[in-house]
């Protein structure tokens, strides 16, 4: 059972363009909502991340969006550069604080940012 | 600060050969966890390590255990590869419970024949 949905499966934008990367979530009792950035033979890194008491959270070009009542958030990345190209993972967790944190991934997005 | 390093970074084995995935960190974070990355299929978590002494599973932990060691280093184990464990595994590990961040290793490609 997939409890974090992310679309699209790959995205590919001219520079300066406006990405945007949608996930949907399940389950009610999850509390934070991280961003990750990947890329090719590395390991992810947190991007951005919000909390649902929040609608929107902005950090240098990347924004995400918030919405607790449709149970969806989306990432946008504002005048795209080429090196923003990588794949991205929204995720979610529960327990946020607590011992027993541990996230729950989408299946990513691969970004192509063409000069 | 070499953050989370994970060993080997490739390996090639055969079915029903056993190995260890080493990872180890030295930002004395409390949690560590591991995860298994397929195309298409995102990160999926196979064990984590709430703290020193303590190993719960994931999504996915059939064929997989798991050591913490100390509070630097958390090992996986196959004992038995199969193809379907084909892979490219990563290690994270988060500082405690005033942080949500998870540090993620460089990861290790196995191949299963």
């Amino acid at each position: 059972q997939q409890q974090v949905k992310q679309s699209p499966q790959s995205l590919i934008v001219q520079k300066g363009g406006i990405p945007i990367i949608n996930c949907a979530y399940e389950n009610t009792a999850f509390d934070y909502f991280p961003w990750y950035q990947q890329f090719p033979g590395k390991g992810p890194a947190l991007l951005i991340a919000i909390r649902p008491d929040v609608s929107e959270k902005k950090e240098g070009r990347f924004t995400i969006s918030f919405n607790k009542s449709a149970k969806q958030f989306s990432l946008h990345i504002m005048d795209s550069q080429p090196g923003d190209s990588a794949t991205y993972f929204c995720a979610a967790s529960m327990d946020s604080g607590g011992s027993n944190y541990k996230l729950t991934f989408g299946k990513g997005t691969l970004l192509t940012v063409n000069p | 600060n070499a953050g989370v390093t994970q060993t080997p970074k490739f390996q090639v084995l055969k079915t029903g050969q056993s190995m260890t995935l080493q990872c180890a960190q030295d930002m004395n974070h409390n949690s560590m966890y591991w995860y298994r990355q397929d195309p298409g299929m995102g990160l999926r978590l196979i064990y984590y390590s709430a703290s020193e002494g303590t190993t719960d599973k994931g999504e996915v932990p059939n064929g997989y255990n798991v050591s913490r060691l100390n509070k630097r280093e958390f090992s996986l184990r196959l004992e038995s590869a199969a193809p379907s464990q084909t892979s490219v595994y990563f290690c994270a590990s988060r500082r405690d419970t005033l942080s949500d961040t998870q540090y993620f290793g460089p990861g290790t490609r196995l191949t299963v024949l």
